[in-house]
């Protein structure tokens, strides 16, 4: 158990609502990651933190902003959910980032967006 | 950033031996090379890592040539339970951890 919880774990809303997903660690590592995994897809990376603070962006950053106010707690945020959105959200960290350190996922959180 | 590519899918039988090849053309001198393995409905998980020649554990061996081009996870006897889905990744030169369209093994009786 690497001291990952994403919640919600499920969640179903409506096209144009905002909607806030959240990754708490209780390892106090530097490096969070979120990805989304769409069939076809594999995982992509939407944004990552190095630090408090400090975000940058991944591959498929587009309509998802991100926070990082504490070092537990890695926010992704869908401003105006669209149907595209509709995938499973992945949080993932890493006590070394993009080093060889190993990285521990979440459990997942499943968005429908109708 | 150092793509991978792997094969979509692989089918094998219990007891057998898989050998899932990657393909990583512009690897940086400082990158490592990690598999991970995914169950349905749940996060990846590490698997095994290395930087070159042979590394072993418990569950598996990574080959890694001299070139480093590419690299082969070998999965010895496989059971139903290997049913799953593999990714390599390279990592070191970069924060920024992008992951391939991994590779569909499955375990057949």
């Amino acid at each position: 158990d690497a001291g990952i919880t994403q919640s919600p774990r499920h969640k179903v809303t409506e096209t144009g609502t905002p909607v806030t997903l959240r990754c708490h660690q209780t390892e106090n590592h530097r490096y969070m990651y979120w990805y989304r995994q769409d069939p076809g897809h594999g995982l992509r990376l939407i944004h990552y933190s190095y630090g408090v603070k400090d975000t940058d962006k991944g591959e498929v950053s587009d309509g998802y902003s991100v926070s990082r106010s504490k070092t537990e707690d890695f926010l992704l945020t869908l401003e105006s959910a669209t149907s595209s959105q509709t995938s499973v959200y992945f949080c993932a960290i890493s006590p070394q980032g993009g080093d060889t350190g190993e990285l521990f996922f979440g459990e997942g959180s499943r968005l429908t967006v109708l | 950033l150092a793509k991978t590519t792997q094969p979509i899918s692989m089918d094998s039988y219990e007891g057998q031996e898989v050998n899932i090849t990657c393909s990583h053309n512009n690897i940086a001198t400082n990158d490592y090379i990690t598999w991970y393995q995914q169950f349905p409905s749940q996060g990846p998980r590490f698997i095994i890592q290395g930087y070159k020649t042979k590394v072993t554990n418990e569950v598996a061996s990574l080959f890694i040539p001299a070139d480093r081009k590419s690299s082969t996870l070998s999965l010895p006897r496989v059971s139903l339970s290997d049913t799953a889905v593999y990714y390599c990744l390279a990592q070191g030169n970069t924060d920024k951890l992008i992951f391939g369209t991994g590779t569909r093994l499955q375990v057949f009786p």
